[in-house]
C-alpha cells in the first residue's frame, strides 16, 4: 500500500517569505509524483508532474525537487504572496497507464499580508 | 482547456434519500474518470474508477451497491449515494486525465470537478 506522507500539516508566513515543504514516499516501484494547489472552493490545480531522480521544475516563484532513490519531493515558493495562501496536495502514481493517484493530507499554507 | 463541471457544489439530504453528484468533462472524452472522497482532516481517498461502458471497480471497503457508478458516456461519470445515511457525510470529488495530454500515461495530469459536499441529517 503507497503511503504518501506531507509536512508539515499547516504552516503561516508572512507576505515576501520563502517556504518549502516535503513529500515522502517509498522509493520502490515509483512511477511518478505530482503536485497539485488547491484553493478553497476550487479544484485542485495540477503544478508540476515529475518522474525522474533528480528532476527539477519551476512555475513562476513555485519550484520542486525530486529524489526518488531517498523518497522525497520538496516544494519551494520564493517570496510567498496572500495569492499563495492554499492547500498543496501531493500525490502518486499507483502504477503506469491512466491509474488513479494516492494522495497525501495536503500541506495547508497560509501568507498573511 | 480540459476542464471538469461537477454538480452539485453541496446537498443536504434526509437519511435514506439518494443523493446524484454528476461529473462532466466539458472539453475533452474521459474514457476513465476517478472518484474520490474526503473526510475531514483525512487525505482524499480513491472510492472507484469508473469506465465507459462497463462496470466500474470499486476499491476495498467502498460497497458497488451503496455507490452506484454510471458512465454512460464518454463526457459523463455520474455517482449515486442511495440510502444515505450520516456516516455517508463527505466530500466528493470527480478527476479524469484528458487524452490529449497523454491520458494513457502516469505523468500526466489529472483533472479535477470542483468537488460536492454532501450532508446527511
Amino acid at each position: 500500500i503507497l503511503n504518501v506522507e506531507q509536512s508539515p500539516q499547516s504552516l503561516h508566513v508572512q507576505e515576501g517569505d520563502s517556504t518549502n515543504f516535503t513529500c515522502s514516499f517509498p522509493s520502490s516501484n515509483f512511477y511518478a509524483l505530482h503536485w497539485y494547489r488547491w484553493e478553497t472552493a476550487k479544484s485542485p490545480e495540477a503544478l508540476f508532474v515529475m518522474t525522474l531522480n533528480g528532476d527539477e521544475k519551476k512555475k513562476g516563484r513555485i519550484s520542486a525537487t525530486l529524489n526518488t532513490k531517498e523518497g522525497y519531493s520538496y516544494l519551494y515558493i520564493k517570496g510567498s504572496q496572500p495569492e499563495d495562501s492554499a492547500t498543496y496536495l501531493c500525490a502518486l502514481s499507483g502504477g503506469s497507464g491512466n491509474t488513479p493517484l494516492v494522495f497525501g493530507k495536503g500541506t495547508r499554507l497560509s501568507v498573511i499580508a | 482547456g480540459a476542464v471538469v463541471s461537477q454538480h452539485p457544489s453541496w446537498v443536504i439530504c434526509k437519511s435514506g434519500t439518494s443523493v446524484k453528484i454528476e461529473c462532466r468533462s466539458l472539453d475533452f472524452q474521459a474514457t476513465t474518470m476517478f472518484w474520490y472522497r474526503q473526510f475531514p482532516k483525512q487525505s482524499l481517498m480513491l472510492m472507484a474508477t469508473s469506465n465507459e461502458g462497463s462496470k466500474a471497480t470499486y476499491e476495498q471497503g467502498v460497497e458497488k451497491d451503496k455507490f452506484l457508478i454510471n458512465h454512460a458516456s464518454l463526457t459523463l461519470s455520474t455517482l449515486t449515494v442511495t440510502s444515505a445515511h450520516p456516516e455517508d457525510s463527505s466530500f466528493y470529488i470527480c478527476s479524469a486525465r484528458d487524452p490529449g495530454q497523454g491520458a494513457s500515461k502516469d505523468n500526466s495530469p489529472l483533472h479535477f470537478g470542483n468537488g460536492t459536499r454532501l450532508t446527511v441529517t
